[in-house]
């Protein structure tokens, strides 16, 4: 079936540094959505993308949509503590909606 | 606020008892969802239902089931058949329609449930 290989699967870095995570498929998707979940929360979105080549801030985190429709990657600048979670993709295309399986940050005092 | 609610937000039950989870949204989207996450895991889709009065299996489906009589609720019952029932359970919603178009399958998630089986 389809699947999405994300990366990295857990990070630490120290605050203040910036971030970056991506996800990869052998499939096309039509869109790509970004979601942070915080401990015992449910996931919630954070960029959505609907154009290959696209690119999307939100404040600190940028997003883009990969120009062959089978990637994406999130960004993160400057990252400060409340940055913490795990931050998953999603690959959609018809009725389907395909998860990553998260990519868990870390943020060292 | 419109929203999807959840509840109970913690479950315990005893093993082989049937338990069944709330899931209610108020964004009057026609997609509803089951997903299952297991400590350190991603989402597993156990079943989603895009209009009332139908429903699809996902793909951990066995040992569940569901009911959407209503477009607002769609309850999932863990039975006694699920062999591995404790889990953080998350239900989500979304408008269908237009893959690609913005606003469109686009999840949302509610706060979910941990049932723990004892």
């Amino acid at each position: 079936g389809q699947q999405l290989n994300q990366s990295p699967q857990s990070m630490f870095i120290q605050e203040g540094e910036d971030v970056s995570m991506n996800c990869t498929s052998s499939s096309i998707f039509n869109t790509w959505l970004w979601y942070k979940q915080d401990p015992g929360e449910g996931p919630v979105l954070l960029i959505a993308l609907y154009k290959a080549g696209e690119l999307t801030s939100n404040g600190r985190l940028t997003a883009q949509f990969g120009i062959t429709r089978k990637d994406s990657f999130l960004n993160i600048s400057a990252s400060i503590p409340s940055d913490v979670g795990i931050y998953f993709c999603a690959g959609q295309r018809d009725d389907k909606i395909i998860f990553g399986k998260g990519t868990r940050l870390h943020i060292l005092p | 606020d419109g929203g999807i609610t959840q509840s109970p937000k913690y479950l315990f039950r005893k093993e082989g008892q049937n338990v069944t989870l709330s899931c209610e949204q108020n964004l009057n989207h026609d997609a509803m969802y089951w997903y299952r996450q297991d400590p350190g895991q991603g989402l597993r889709l156990i079943y989603y239902s895009q209009i009332v009065n139908d429903f699809q299996k996902g793909d951990i489906a066995e040992g569940y089931s569901v009911s959407r009589e209503k477009k607002e609720s769609f309850p999932l019952t863990v039975t006694s058949a699920q062999k591995n029932p404790t889990a953080f359970y998350l239900c989500a919603s979304s408008i269908v329609g237009g893959s690609g178009r913005a606003g469109y399958n686009e999840q949302f998630f509610g706060p979910g449930t941990r049932l723990t089986v004892l």
